[in-house]
């Protein structure tokens, strides 16, 4: 049974940095690509980030270029999220999200952990 | 600017069938945007549902299906159970790894 339990989570200043990580178990982690979708107190989804099983392949949503790395060790099964220069309106439930391929280059949100909760505000 | 859009709420009688959309503004959403639709309650986190616009996730019951309907994505619940009220989220893929989800319906069952 696939699990997905993310951690790191909290309250930071507007700035500040903060690295979510999200434990994965019940399949073969090194076989997936990965993604992490946030959500806005009282709002919708929003995709965040893609990394590919290997780590050769990220992308990212324009709202985190250059302020977010997404990234995986595959010897522990922990895919990561390093955000930085955090602002108000990062304040959000992040989820981890196990990807499933669909075409080429083409990997859907599939399975989704419980999500942790980062709030900035000073 | 890409904007996916869905109708902000719904409502259905029990037992009877709903058709939600998703649109794009600046384009015909087609099977190549790879329509997939999530279910939502409050408090817990998304369900897949829909897949490549009608392939359905592992489980889900066969009440809920997915296709294009002219120029948008559809999700269609046959015979809406209570427990189908939900927030119901699509997401389309943009090309170079990018997906952009629409603003999610709240489906209310009567």
């Amino acid at each position: 049974q696939v699990q997905l339990v993310e951690s790191g989570g909290g309250v930071v200043q507007p700035g500040g940095s903060l690295r979510l990580s999200c434990a994965a178990s019940g399949f073969t982690f090194n076989d997936y690509g990965m993604h992490w979708v946030r959500q806005a107190p009282g709002k919708g989804l929003e995709w965040v980030a893609f990394i590919r099983y290997d780590g050769g392949d990220k992308d990212y949503a324009d709202s985190v270029k250059g302020r977010f790395t997404i990234s995986r060790d595959n010897s522990k099964n922990t895919l990561y999220l390093q955000m930085n220069s955090l602002r108000p309106e990062d304040t959000a439930m992040y989820y981890c999200v196990k990807a499933k391929k669909i075409a080429a280059k083409i990997y859907y949100m599939d399975v989704w952990g419980k999500g942790a909760t980062v709030t900035v505000s000073s | 600017q890409t904007v996916v859009t869905q109708e902000p709420s719904f409502s259905v009688s029990l037992g009877g069938t709903v058709t939600l959309t998703c649109a794009l503004n600046s384009d015909s959403v087609s099977t190549s945007h790879y329509p997939t639709w999530y279910q939502q309650t409050p408090g817990q986190a998304p369900r897949t549902l829909i897949h490549s616009t009608n392939g359905r996730s592992s489980g889900v019951p066969d009440r809920f299906s997915g296709s294009i309907l002219g120029n948008k994505a559809a999700l269609t619940i046959t015979g809406a159970q209570a427990d189908d009220e939900s927030d119901y989220y699509c997401v389309l893929y943009m090309g170079s790894g990018i997906w952009v989800f629409g603003g999610g319906t709240k489906l209310t069952v009567l």
